[in-house]
């Protein structure tokens, strides 16, 4: 079965940091770019951060630019993300997801999602 | 890079068709291929149904189909079932090399 998992979420005080992981299964991992996107509850879909299947090439949103950290390790189908300095308007619910496409690029369309994991930003 | 544009809400009745428009610029949209479709249960991960502006994935509904013109996208459901009351949000590729979404419409089958 082809399966995302986020975990890595919880509370966390802001200015302070958070890893997300992202555990993939039932695809070739590294086959395929992979992304971050988050979702305030009851609102909208925003994406975060994308890599390509090799770490060549990386992108992120302009509201996490300079304080998170896309990677992944294909050996352990599994991606990442470093979030410092984290903010309240970094509170949401974020999903990793695969890039439909095969190959070198990013496609940005995303054929498979995780159920999410929660970040809290609370003091 | 703003949000695409989205209206908040569209309702039909079952068999009934609707379309739900999504506006960007030419720095998105108008610029690009890249246009996907999700559709987003409550309290479910997205699932996508359209991209490549028209391209339907493995498994979903032919009564499901997109379009573009100039800058604005659009999703067209035929033959409206209850099943499809849900919350759809356009992406698009932007000249920025990222992505951006739109702000989501809650389709409501009457």
């Amino acid at each position: 079965e082809v399966q995302l998992v986020e975990y890595g979420g919880g509370l966390v005080q802001p200015g302070r940091s958070l890893r997300l992981s992202c555990a993939a299964s039932g695809f070739t991992f590294d086959d395929y770019a992979m992304h971050w996107v988050r979702q305030v509850p009851g609102k909208g879909l925003e994406w975060v951060s994308g890599i390509t299947w090799n770490s060549g090439s990386v992108a992120y949103g302009d509201s996490v630019k300079g304080r998170f950290t896309i990677s992944r390790d294909n050996a352990k189908n599994s991606l990442y993300l470093q979030m410092n300095s984290l903010r309240a308007e970094d509170m949401a619910l974020y999903y990793c997801a695969k890039d439909q496409y095969y190959g070198s690029g990013m496609g940005f369309a995303f054929d498979i999602w995780g159920q999410g994991t929660m970040v809290t930003v609370s003091s | 890079q703003s949000a695409l544009t989205q209206p908040a809400s569209v309702s039909g009745s079952p068999g009934q068709s609707i379309t739900i428009s999504c506006t960007g610029t030419s720095s998105d949209i108008g610029g690009y291929g890249y246009v996907s479709w999700y559709q987003q249960h409550p309290g479910k991960a997205p699932k996508l149904m359209i991209y490549d502006i028209s391209k339907r994935p493995s498994g979903v509904s032919n009564r499901f189909s997109g379009s573009r013109s100039g800058n604005t996208a659009s999703l067209t459901i035929s033959g409206l079932q209850a099943e499809d009351e849900a919350d759809y949000y356009c992406s698009s590729y932007t000249s920025s090399s990222t992505l951006v979404f739109g702000g989501g419409t809650k389709l409501t089958v009457l």
